[in-house]
Formats: C-alpha cells, structure tokens, sequence
C-alpha cells in the first residue's frame, strides 16, 4: 500500500499571500488529521477531518482552513501569511481517527514565508 | 499542566551502546504512540502501544498505562538511529498531543 502522500514538499511564500497544501492519505484511511511543527513550539494539532466534516481544531487562528473530499484526500489553507506561519506541516491519516486508530504521517510540506 | 512529558530532551551515544526513552503523560491522554522524525522532517511510526511491550528488532517499548508512562529501549544502537524521538498520545477529544522530544545522536 502506498503511503501518506504531501503536494508540494517545499513552497515559499511572500507575507500576505495564501497556501494551498494537499495530502492523499493511505487508501482505506477516512480520517485525515494536519499539524504544525515548529522549533519554538514543537508538534502541534490544526485539524482533523472525517468524512469530508472537520471534527476536531486546535487552537490556530481563522485563517488556518481545511477540506476533505469525497475520496479522503484533504487540503489545508493559510491565508494572509505571516513569517510566524513558516513552519513544516504534517498530515496524518488513520482508518478512522477519533483517538482509537494508529496514526500514519506524510513525509511534510516545508513552508517558509519570507 | 504538562500532557506529554519526555526525557531526556538530548542523548549522545557511542555506537554499540543501549539506552532508554521516557515518555510521562497525564491522565487525560492514552493510546501512545512512538515515533521517529528522521533528517527529512518526515515522522516514522515505531510503536502503537496503548499498554504492554512490544519488540521490532533492536527497538522495544513497554507502556504501563496504570502508572502513566512509556519506555523506548534501543539495543546495540547505530548511527542510523541518530534523530528525533517523539512519544504521543490521544487527549479525551481525539487529539494527538506530542512530546518535545528526546534528540539523540549516535557517534561512530
């Protein structure tokens, strides 16, 4: 079975501008979570989406956005960038998340905004 | 307070030599899991261990769930194990709360 896959590996963007990332999780995972990481504040949650609903957030500001669609794959959104949003950016999946289920990772999409 | 707590946050080995990852979590969080973050950023699934041990080669790891907290044990290391070791667990929502940490570095 393939992996977790992440479009595009690394992307620079300039402040202000937004960010579309993809994931394409493992086949037969429904649940797709995202996360931050950062050297300041290590891994952290954004989103998880089940079945094309979000059903869980972290505690990330309104522009951090997702979707997932009919066939699992997800995308997450970074409006109005900020140099604080350079960071590496991780998807998960999991048969079917909620906490119960081993999570699979993508190798990460590596933004820096300049 | 503190979810994931992990120790030690850095540790030097000689090539050949043992050692032993902690991971504390509070009680809000279960369903550990361990990983590896290799050079590339990318998170390597090592265990998925709620309670119990489980060996995979030279890597085991023990979680007593009872008392809170989990094991990595690495035998006879290499180089190649050199990275970043993260333990993490589900929070009551269904989160998955990361450690810092425990960056260990193999020398030849």
């Amino acid at each position: 079975k393939a992996g977790v896959t992440q479009t595009p590996r690394y992307l620079i963007k300039t402040r202000g501008q937004q960010v579309t990332l993809s994931c394409s999780p493992i086949s037969g995972h429904r649940s797709v979570s995202w996360y931050q990481q950062t050297p300041g504040q290590g891994l952290q949650f954004l989103f998880e989406y089940f079945s094309e609903t979000q059903r869980n957030k972290g505690n990330f500001p309104g522009r951090f956005s997702g979707r997932q669609f009919s066939n699992s794959r997800s995308e997450m959104n970074v409006s109005t960038l900020e140099l604080g949003d350079s960071a590496l950016y991780l998807c998960a999946s999991s048969l079917v998340g909620g906490g119960s289920y081993e999570q699979y990772f993508g190798p990460g999409t590596r933004l820096t905004v300049t | 307070g503190i979810q994931v707590e992990q120790s030690p946050p850095d540790l030097i080995l000689q090539e050949g030599a043992n050692s032993t990852l902690r991971c504390n979590f509070s009680d809000s969080v279960n369903n550990l899991q361990w990983f590896h973050q290799n050079p590339w950023g990318q998170l390597i699934n090592l265990f998925y261990i709620p309670s119990g041990t489980k060996q995979n080669g030279r890597l085991s790891a023990t979680t007593v769930a009872t008392e809170r907290y989990s094991l990595l044990y690495i035998s006879s290391s290499q180089t190649t194990d050199s990275g970043v070791y993260f333990c993490a667990g589900y929070n009551q929502g269904g989160k998955l709360i990361f450690g810092q940490g425990t960056e260990l570095s193999v020398k030849p």
